[in-house]
């Protein structure tokens, strides 16, 4: 069955920090990857999505995010973090030309100022 | 451009009582929709999703169901409220061309007592 796997439950940085958070997943075929954000009192939104093509994906507000196929997985990153940064980010996968997510259980980022 | 309602904000229902969440998305015509569950350390987890009116597909067996009368319309409903139904439900539509982005509601935040 695919999932998606955050280990991650909660990260603590200082701003300027550098990020990197997690996300492994498991499907059998061609993988759609996404990271969403949810920022406090806010929707969940798309911060960036990997479909094909060049492995390292960048993202809204500085975020990219790197495919290894071998290793699957789809690692958030970001060189130096800010206080607005603070949020939940969700990892989540879907097969190839399908819409239907599956997500991961989520990482809680808090930037200290 | 295109909007997703969802309500109400929050419900507090004894058990055993009935339930319905009403969803409606603008701006857009044939959009698949979808019911997440999303509870703390858990991520979100897909109940329903619906690709065209009447058609229903449930992920997990459970005691709720949804259904789409009208095409931007999604309606999760329970006849019995358990205890365990207590959570944050989020509706949230695709395109159904394959982008994958899903657009997520404000969440209703139901708890059951």
């Amino acid at each position: 069955a695919q999932s998606v796997s955050q280990h991650n439950h909660h990260v603590i940085l200082s701003e300027a920090a550098s990020l990197e958070l997690g996300c492994n997943y498991s499907y059998g075929g061609t993988v759609n990857l996404f990271w969403y954000v949810q920022y406090p009192g806010q929707h969940l939104q798309l911060l960036l999505k990997y479909f094909s093509g060049d492995p390292l994906v960048k993202g809204i507000k500085g975020f990219e995010a790197e495919f290894i196929k071998s290793k699957f997985s789809f690692n958030l990153r970001k060189p130096s973090v800010q206080w607005s940064d603070t949020a939940e980010y969700f990892c989540a996968a879907s097969d190839f030309g399908n819409e239907k997510l599956t997500f991961g259980t989520g990482t809680r980022l808090t930037i200290i100022p | 451009s295109q909007t997703i309602h969802q309500w109400p904000a929050t419900l507090v229902q004894p058990v055993g009582s009935p339930l319905s969440l009403e969803c409606t998305v603008e701006g857009t015509s044939n959009p698949n929709l979808y019911w997440y569950r999303q509870a703390a350390g858990r991520g979100l987890q897909l109940l329903f999703y619906s690709v065209g009116i009447g058609q229903i597909s449930s992920e997990v067996p459970q005691n709720l169901s949804a259904s789409r009368p009208q095409d931007r319309q999604f309606i999760l409903s329970s006849k019995k409220l358990l205890l365990s139904d207590s959570g944050f439900y989020l509706c949230a539509w695709t395109s159904g061309k394959g982008g994958g982005k899903l657009f997520f509601g404000s969440g209703t935040q139901l708890s059951v007592l």
